[in-house]
């Protein structure tokens, strides 16, 4: 079945480092969905790729989908502490939802 | 709006009880899904409906039955509780599969 494989598992950065999390699938994906989860907290929707190519941006956040619509990262500018959390790549297919197993993303002040 | 909703948020039970957890939207989503969580292992797809009566199976289904008799409503039942189904579980709704809006979750503890 279709798998998306995501890395780095774990992060550690210093306040004010970039950040970069990579989702990558051996087929080809319909779209791609990111979500983040703060400790303690439940999945949040953060944004859905579907077009080759596609880069979007929210704030210090871009997303990018692979020309090839094989893979996509999220990548962080200038991280703050209220970036901590666990980012998740998900892709949609027949009504499944399948979820990378995420990146645990550290900040320290 | 409440969005998604779970209860109970906590439950410890004993292997071979059986319990439902249940999950109510008031978004109107015809499609909702659950999924549990294990350290290492992200979210995994259990069960989805695409609407009310319609239901199947994700990517571990054994040992969890549900059904959908309204829109607002999608109850996990777990017939016979395992040790291995200790984890977290989410309901989450959408319109499709896509930009799912997740409830809080339900931890539990299968002892």
């Amino acid at each position: 079945g279709q798998q998306v494989m995501q890395i780095p598992q774990y992060q550690h950065v210093q306040e004010g480092e970039d950040f970069t999390t990579y989702c990558n699938s051996s087929t080809t994906l319909s779209n791609i969905q990111w979500y983040k989860q703060r400790p303690g907290g439940h999945p949040v929707f953060l944004i859905q790729l579907v077009k080759s190519g596609e880069v979007k941006k929210q704030k210090r956040l871009t997303f990018q989908f692979g020309e090839a619509k094989k893979n996509s990262s999220l990548h962080i500018t200038a991280t703050q502490t209220t970036d901590v959390g666990t980012y998740f790549c998900a892709s949609g297919s027949q009504g499944n939802l399948i979820f990378g197993k995420g990146t645990k993303l550290s900040v320290k002040p | 709006n409440a969005g998604v909703t779970q209860t109970p948020k906590f439950q410890v039970l004993k292997t071979g009880q059986s319990m439902t957890l249940q999950c109510a939207q008031d978004m109107n989503h015809e499609y909702m899904s659950w999924y549990r969580q294990d350290p290492g292992m992200g979210l995994r797809l259990i069960h989805y409906s695409v609407g009310a009566g319609i239901t199947d199976q994700g990517e571990v289904p054994n040992g969890y039955n549900v059904s959908r008799s309204t829109t607002e409503d999608f109850p996990l039942r777990l017939l016979s509780a395992a040790p291995s189904q200790t984890s977290v579980y989410f309901c989450a709704a959408g319109y499709s599969y896509n930009e799912q809006f997740f409830g809080p979750g339900t931890r539990l503890t299968v002892l």
